[in-house]
């Protein structure tokens, strides 16, 4: 079973309209990190968010926000108002506990978001 | 303060040469990353360092594939021998520490297997 799901591989959309990207996680552990990253086209992973299970508050960061659900192991991501510049693909990842204690980071298959001028 | 830099950031070899990656982590930190992302997926870890030792390296291929961190700050991963389904970019990361830490990835490395 995957650990990371992003059922949605590529969303399109015209800017100014507000965009959702689920991220949906499997996990045993109680005490777990959750992360967004942005890959635009050139290849470089971005750092967005970074939150861990004991932190359910929501976060705002200009257009950007993160609802995090324990009780539906979701972690999503809406962009307000996109712009041709959030073009992209976007992951979620989780880092949980592996035999041996050491948190092991798993990545979902990514989002593509395409914003049309 | 400067990023993860990792070269080469291209290279095209023939199935059954050898290849080597190298990437030098941000400056202080202890863990680093060495991932395989395939077109159109996302990156798969292949192995993960604490200071110079392996950490996971469970989805690693170690027929073919090996990594070393000696001195605990730059890391080389290397094919031998390159197989088709190889080609992929080669991202390295690395983090403070390791508990569930924020990971700073390097542009990467794309790699053509003919």
């Amino acid at each position: 079973a995957q650990k990371v799901t992003q059922a949605q591989t590529e969303i399109s959309v015209v800017e100014k309209e507000d965009v959702t990207l689920d991220c949906v996680y499997e996990t045993r552990d109680t005490t777990y990190y959750l992360f967004w990253y942005k890959q635009p086209p050139s290849g470089e992973l971005v750092f967005l968010i970074r939150r861990n299970s004991f932190d359910e508050q929501n976060e705002i960061s200009g257009r950007y926000s993160w609802n995090f659900q324990k009780s539906t192991s979701s972690f999503n991501f809406t962009i307000t108002a996109s712009q041709v510049v959030d073009s992209a693909v976007y992951f979620c990842a989780l880092s949980d506990l592996k035999s041996g204690g050491s948190y092991i980071p798993t990545f979902g298959r990514g989002t593509s978001l395409i914003v049309h001028p | 303060e400067a990023g993860v830099a990792q070269s080469p950031r291209y290279k095209i070899i023939e199935k059954r040469q050898s290849v080597a990656f190298w990437c030098n982590p941000i400056s202080g930190h202890a863990t680093l990353y060495w991932y395989q992302q395939i077109l159109g997926q996302g990156p798969k870890l292949l192995i993960q360092f604490q200071n110079n030792g392996v950490v996971d390296d469970s989805q690693l291929p170690k027929d073919r594939f090996s990594a070393e961190r000696l001195k605990g700050v730059d890391s080389t991963l290397k094919i031998q021998p390159a197989k088709l389904e190889d080609s992929a970019v080669y991202l390295c990361a690395s983090s403070l520490f390791v508990s569930g830490e924020t990971q700073y990835f390097g542009p990467g490395t794309r790699l053509l297997v003919l």
